[in-house]
């Protein structure tokens, strides 16, 4: 089955603490992205990468770090400089490179808790 | 940048009603898609509808690109439909980003 992966699906963290959230896609898709949805509204872009080793800022990314080594794979760090990093976050992927086709596909998302 | 903004916020039906939402974009653009988040967060993807009408059984979608609008049809509506509908238009500035309007959230009652 071709998708998008997060891991784990619940996280709990202390404060002053980093933590790695993951994202892996088996769509050979080039982009992906890390949004982060906060209750009752909408999603918020912290980072996006269209190639492997290379990534840009999206509109929230203080606090926040990502990398790109392999084509399948985004994982995002959020730091101990987040300020308030409870929140859903959710990772996607786009634009198949066979088809140019830009349609967008979301992975099952993972919600951060941090006390 | 390009604005997107979507209405009505909130929207209440009896189970069985139809309904229309509506995406209005400040710019042309190329790509448009529809989602329909689901009460445990899943974004599932509804149409990928740049311009031109698409029907996937109760639901369907039209794009006027030209005007600047997309409309998201539900008919029959059923409990399953609740959540949150997005709409996304790909940013015309050539950087891959996203831009998704606010939302509607939806309930429907049976």
């Amino acid at each position: 089955d071709g998708g998008i992966t997060q891991s784990p699906k619940y996280l709990f963290r202390k404060e002053g603490q980093n933590v790695t959230l993951s994202c892996e896609q088996n769509l050979n898709h080039d982009a992906m992205y890390w949004y982060r949805q906060d209750p009752g509204q909408g999603l918020r872009l912290i980072y996006y990468s269209q190639i492997v080793n290379d990534f840009q800022k999206g509109d929230i990314a203080e606090g926040y770090s990502v990398s790109r080594e392999k084509k399948e794979s985004f994982p995002l760090t959020v730091t101990s400089a987040q300020k308030n990093p409870t929140a859903f976050y959710l990772c996607a992927s786009s634009i198949d490179p066979e088809t140019s086709d830009y349609e967008q596909y979301f992975g099952p998302g993972t919600r951060l808790t941090v006390t | 940048g390009i604005q997107v903004e979507q209405s009505p916020p909130d929207l209440i039906l009896q189970e069985g009603a139809n309904s229309t939402l509506r995406c209005n974009f400040s710019d042309s653009v190329n790509n448009l898609q529809w989602f329909h988040q689901n009460p445990w967060g899943q974004l599932i993807n509804l149409f990928y509808i740049p311009s031109g009408t698409k029907q996937n059984g109760r639901l369907s979608a039209t794009t006027v690109a030209t005007e600047r609008y997309s409309l998201l049809y539900i008919s029959s509506s059923q409990t399953t439909d609740s959540g949150v509908y997005f709409c996304a238009v790909l940013s015309p500035s050539g950087t891959y980003k996203y831009i998704f309007g606010t939302g509607t959230r939806l309930k429907v009652l049976a």
